[in-house]
């Protein structure tokens, strides 16, 4: 199993731009990089998916180096709704099972 | 489209009594999984499965059974409950890993205290 290593917590101030790096040391070939963001008596909720580079969608961006031993959410122009706790997960692609959430970190959007 | 539910959303036991959470996709979804999730923690997955009729071990399956008897439904049995499975427990479902976007779908969660 991949594990994953977040920062417990980070603050940010709305419009700033915030990233959270998660270390994946072991990370498989077969593994790809998810990240998810759940809010307090909340299930988690996808954000983001990638395998190397960069990936946008219309929330977020991931940017994973060459040799992927990390990865880095970036979340642009954060708000106060954006307050949530944001899992890294690593999933593998061939086994469900071998899949782990780390113990995310807590970001705080101040005004 | 419900998404994923589960029921009860919470549940209060006392330690020895047995209890089934029930979990119910209508996405089409393959895969389900049922994680539990401790106060200030990440969520640790318990069993899941792969298809109709099959189940597997996850990270922390002990004193939990599960079925998936149908393919829109997964079941989480306690059969003697514990303190130590206080917990928030979430049940997902996902197409299969290695499709173009491997999305896990969270239900909105089943609040348990076992005394």
């Amino acid at each position: 199993l991949a594990k994953t290593t977040q920062p417990i917590s980070m603050d940010s101030y709305e419009g700033q731009e915030v990233n959270i790096t998660c270390s994946h040391n072991n990370i498989a070939t077969n593994d790809y990089i998810t990240w998810y963001q759940q809010f307090p008596s909340q299930g988690p909720r996808f954000i983001i998916q990638g395998y190397k580079t960069k990936v946008t969608n219309e929330v977020a961006s991931l940017f994973i180096p060459a040799d992927r031993k990390s990865s880095t959410l970036s979340l642009p122009r954060v708000s106060l709704s954006d307050t949530a706790v944001y899992y890294c997960l690593v999933v593998n692609n061939t086994n469900a099972g071998k899949s782990t959430f780390g113990d995310g970190t807590t970001l705080t959007v101040k005004p | 489209n419900a998404g994923v539910t589960q029921t009860p959303k919470f549940r209060v036991l006392k330690t020895g009594q047995s209890m089934t959470l029930l979990c119910a996709q209508d996405m089409n979804h393959e895969y389900m999984y049922w994680y539990r999730q401790d106060p200030g923690m990440g969520l640790r997955l318990i069993h899941y499965s792969v298809g109709e009729g099959t189940t597997a071990k996850g990270e922390v399956p002990d004193g939990y059974n599960v079925s998936r008897l149908k393919k829109q439904n997964f079941l989480l049995g306690l059969e003697s409950a514990a303190p130590s499975q206080t917990s928030v427990y979430f049940c997902a479902s996902s197409f299969p890993p290695g499709t173009a976007v491997y999305e896990q779908y969270f239900g909105p969660g089943t609040r348990l205290t076992v005394t």
